[in-house]
């Protein structure tokens, strides 16, 4: 009975493809994030989404572009892949705006070749 | 500066050691601070949360916080292999930006 779930949890792509990864929470949360963990194990913060409302947009290229289709699910998609794009992304979410105690799904690892 | 600092180790200890491991970070404006234990290729999973500073216990984990000096600590008791992952500290700002400011991590190995 996963709280925080993502698929896919492997993703290998070619430079220049589109993808998409999707994010669903089971919590009755009102807030969701997508996160970037970068080889030295870096988190930062991409987005954040509450009540379906985009919170957060963090420096991020124009090539990715979340969408929340409602309060249970987060998804993101990443045009025009590049190399650098290659990271683990993690889906986030939290009971309400403001709460800081945060909860992640399993993490989708992305490889661009 | 980055605003969390964070020693990422490896930092290796014989199985029943106490293990001490901090962050230090430059904004004051931070309320909130949490400890995250993630197992290789798993999510970050929640195991503490403090809010402003003093000690709070659960178990084998104490985590610390000194809002003067503007440093945390987790401390793990009677180390287990089971504890062997990537300990990140997160902080979070009083204007409930829902913000969170992660640590690097630190990798620790606790050897049978």
């Amino acid at each position: 009975d996963t709280a925080v779930s993502q698929t896919p949890k492997y993703l290998v792509t070619q430079m220049g493809n589109d993808k998409s990864i999707k994010c669903e929470q089971n919590l009755g949360h009102d807030t969701m994030y997508w996160y970037k963990q970068d080889s030295k194990k870096f988190l930062k913060i991409m987005f954040s989404y509450n009540n379906k409302e985009l919170i957060i947009n963090e420096t991020v290229p124009n090539r990715f572009s979340p969408k929340s289709p409602d309060k249970a699910h987060l998804n993101l998609h990443i045009n025009s892949l590049e190399l650098g794009d290659s990271a683990v992304y993690f889906c986030a979410s939290s009971q309400e705006w403001g709460a800081d105690e945060q909860y992640f799904g399993p993490g989708t690892r992305l490889t661009v070749t | 500066q980055k605003e969390v600092e964070q020693d990422p180790g490896p930092l290796s200890v014989p199985e029943g050691a106490i293990v001490s491991l901090n962050c230090t970070y430059s904004n004051s404006a931070f309320q909130y601070f949490m400890w995250y234990r993630q197992y290789s290729r798993k999510g970050p999973e929640l195991l503490m949360y403090t809010y402003s500073s003093g000690n709070k216990e659960d178990g084998r984990f104490t985590a610390q916080v000194d809002k003067s000096s503007k440093y945390i600590s987790l401390f793990i008791r009677d180390s287990q292999p089971s504890d062997s992952a990537t300990y990140l500290c997160a902080m979070g700002g009083s204007s409930n930006t829902g913000k969170l400011i992660f640590g690097q991590g630190t990798t620790l190995q606790v050897k049978p």
